[in-house]
């Protein structure tokens, strides 16, 4: 039973670039959480997608975007990067349907010069 | 706002001897707690839940919660700690605000459990 997978695993960007995180759920699970964990802090929410909607959102500006496909998988983009956009970016599956836990993927860390 | 205190940045223990990690909760309506664990350059692993039911809660690698509703805690035990229990500890509510499925994790600052031979 596949667990979630994310890819990258390290990712370096530079200050303005544009970067597409990508995430696949834990098998049987329709719902994807993004988190953003930044160093020595715990993670902190970004967005939710179910049936390729944004369901819920944290407070991010509109430079993070996302998405998820039919087969629940799903992606981060980020545009104009920042310095502070550096972080470990934690990507969560979880089903629709349970009060269950969200299982969580490796993260990508992404450092932006 | 709901949100969770951790408030000890690091607990040591030696091996074999009990530990606890300490968490309390603010939540409006009824609280579901989490606890996970994070080992360097890792995601986060899920150890247990608390939902409804029993006080105390068993979970992975032997580890166990106490739900206290009266004090707002939710504290992470395990009898004998080990060398390998040493990581990161994040305690989390689910915040109840939101349809039923949608309702994101708000998560502590963390607690370093550091376990001595």
């Amino acid at each position: 039973d596949a667990g979630v997978t994310q890819s990258p695993t390290h990712l370096i960007k530079t200050r303005g670039q544009q970067v597409t995180l990508r995430c696949s759920p834990k098998s049987g699970h329709d719902t994807v959480s993004w988190y953003q964990q930044a160093l020595g802090q715990g993670p902190q929410f970004i967005f939710q997608y179910y049936e390729e909607e944004e369901r819920q959102r944290g407070n991010f500006p509109d430079r993070f975007s996302g998405h998820q496909f039919p087969n629940y998988s799903s992606e981060l983009n980020v545009n104009a990067l920042l310095l502070g956009d550096s972080a470990l970016y934690l990507c969560a599956s979880s089903l629709v349907s349970e009060l269950g836990a969200q299982y969580f993927g490796p993260g990508t860390r992404l450092l932006v010069l | 706002a709901q949100s969770v205190a951790q408030p000890e940045d690091q607990v040591n223990v030696a091996e074999g001897n009990p530990l606890t990690v300490k968490c309390t909760y603010s939540v409006s309506g009824n609280p579901y707690l989490f606890w996970y664990v994070q080992y360097p350059n890792r995601g986060l692993q899920f150890l247990l839940k608390y939902i409804t039911g029993d006080n105390l809660v068993k979970g992975s690698y032997g580890f166990e919660a106490e739900f206290n509703k009266s004090q707002t805690s939710f504290h992470l035990k395990k009898p004998s700690a080990l060398v390998s229990d040493s990581a990161l500890y994040f305690c989390a509510v689910r915040d109840p605000r939101g349809a039923t499925g949608f309702q994101k994790l708000v998560f502590g600052t963390g607690t370093r459990l550091l376990v001595s031979p």
